[in-house]
């Protein structure tokens, strides 16, 4: 089916440090989601979107909707090792009913 | 709010053996979905329901599959007869009006 595309695959960092990652797609979306998914657990919302070139925080969380509505970002500020996991972006047209996810990025956090 | 009710959380079975994977939604959601993840192919959508009514099972791999929602309250994932393949993650989400999804816990499918 169809997928977003997302980068990087997988990330190792270190404690404190800052985290990016992002999302693309060749369609356009009204919506764009990003969550988060624990080992066992299933994804969990972290920030929702709904306005081209808006910018939504969410404690150390920062997500952005591309202006070209084909695109997202989020950054993770100072990680801390609870913020290991995968992490899904996930794109909504209006009228569709589908929500059509990324490929992940799996993150990992060195203390 | 109890959230998206997945059973069982662990399925194992063996390969031929019909299996049943069921979801109760969030009440006052109209839309339901389920995915299947795998290591491979990530999140993929086997079918989505609106107000009960299947619109869109083009994601359901094979006729061995089949899904029901009976009342907007109760939905199943049946797979019949199971193969070795089918083994993953089976997330049922719900959602209203186009809000985002929220997601159970998924049913860790085994299939021997």
């Amino acid at each position: 089916g169809q997928q977003l595309n997302q980068s990087p695959q997988s990330m190792f960092i270190q404690e404190g440090e800052d985290v990016s990652m992002n999302c693309t797609s060749s369609s356009i979306f009204n919506t764009w989601l990003w969550y988060k998914q624990d080992p066992g657990e299933g994804p969990v919302l972290l920030i929702a979107l709904y306005k081209a070139g808006e910018l939504t925080s969410n404690g150390r969380l920062t997500a952005q909707f591309g202006i070209t509505r084909k695109d997202s970002f989020l950054n993770i500020s100072a990680s801390i090792p609870s913020d290991v996991g995968i992490y899904f972006c996930a794109g909504y047209l209006s009228g569709t009913y589908k929500y059509i996810f990324g490929t992940g990025t799996r993150l990992k956090v060195l203390a | 709010d109890a959230g998206v009710i997945q059973s069982p959380r662990h399925e194992v079975t063996e390969m031929g053996q019909e299996v049943t994977l069921r979801c109760k939604p969030i009440s006052g959601h109209n839309s339901l979905f389920w995915y299947r993840q795998t290591m491979m192919r990530g999140l993929e959508l086997l079918i989505y329901f609106n107000n009960n009514v299947p619109i869109d099972d083009s994601g359901m791999p094979e006729d061995r599959f089949s899904a029901k929602m009976p009342n907007a309250s109760f939905s199943t994932l049946k797979i019949q007869p199971s193969e070795p393949r089918d083994s993953a993650v089976y997330f049922c989400a719900s959602s209203f009006e186009g809000s985002p999804l929220h997601f159970g816990n998924g049913t860790r499918l085994t299939v021997t």
